[in-house]
């Protein structure tokens, strides 16, 4: 695709339940970071894919938050027994080879009654 | 860990002034990214820098990197409104000018613009 994208847009859920979030990258692109920001804040690291290497997990707040990345492309972030505080803008972004920019998605707005 | 500093938080200017945003970091860099968030979007690649004292112009914005690579700063001339947003540095550590992992980014300075 041009960009990358990320699904759903918005997902409100009840406390307890879990979520999935969805990043298709762009085509090629070897690198996937995920990130969380709440309102008015930084960008918050959760996990970074690179090819066929270990993830580096060390971001990922609990064992609440897990992810993973089928084939080096899509990937999945998953939040088990979502809490409040997980309300938050949950960022994709691809990494080409050059290794110059990120392409961030649109993002998917988790919203925890 | 890494720190990454960034000031000021909030800048609130008048269209024309100018404004910048500095970037911190405790150690030597590989290389510092900016991006900007307009509201309600996502961050968007402004500019990457690599070299020490590198200095970099794309239009009003003016970017540079430190002689020790350790800071970074953004400058806008003469500010427009369209120049609203949150300006990140993103840093990655080391001094072997890598281009894989992970990216540490400064809490943004959010430049608001009085017409």
């Amino acid at each position: 695709g041009a960009g990358v994208s990320q699904s759903p847009s918005n997902k409100v859920t009840e406390k307890g339940k879990d979520v999935e979030l969805r990043c298709d990258p762009i085509s090629g692109h070897t690198a996937l970071y995920w990130y969380r920001q709440s309102l008015g804040q930084g960008l918050e690291f959760l996990i970074y894919f690179q090819g066929n290497s270990a993830p580096d997990k060390s971001g990922l707040p609990s064992d609440r938050f897990s992810a993973e990345r089928t084939g080096g492309s899509v990937s999945t972030l998953t939040i088990q027994r979502t809490q409040q505080e997980d309300s938050a803008v949950y960022l994709c972004a691809s990494l080409g080879a050059s290794g110059n920019e990120q392409f961030f998605g649109p993002g998917t707005r988790l919203t925890v009654l | 860990g890494q720190q990454v500093m960034q000031i000021p938080q909030y800048q609130h200017v008048q269209e024309g002034e100018d404004f910048t945003t500095y970037c911190n970091s405790s150690t030597t860099l590989s290389n510092i990214q900016w991006y900007k968030q307009r509201p309600g979007g996502h961050p968007v690649f402004l500019i990457q820098l690599v070299k020490s004292g590198e200095v970099k112009k794309q239009k009003r914005l003016t970017f540079q990197f430190g002689e020790a690579k350790k800071n970074s700063s953004l400058h806008i001339t003469a500010t427009q409104t369209t120049d609203v947003g949150t300006y990140f540095c993103a840093v990655r550590p080391g001094d072997r000018g890598s281009t894989l992992g992970r990216l540490y980014f400064g809490r943004g300075t959010q430049l608001t613009v009085w017409p």
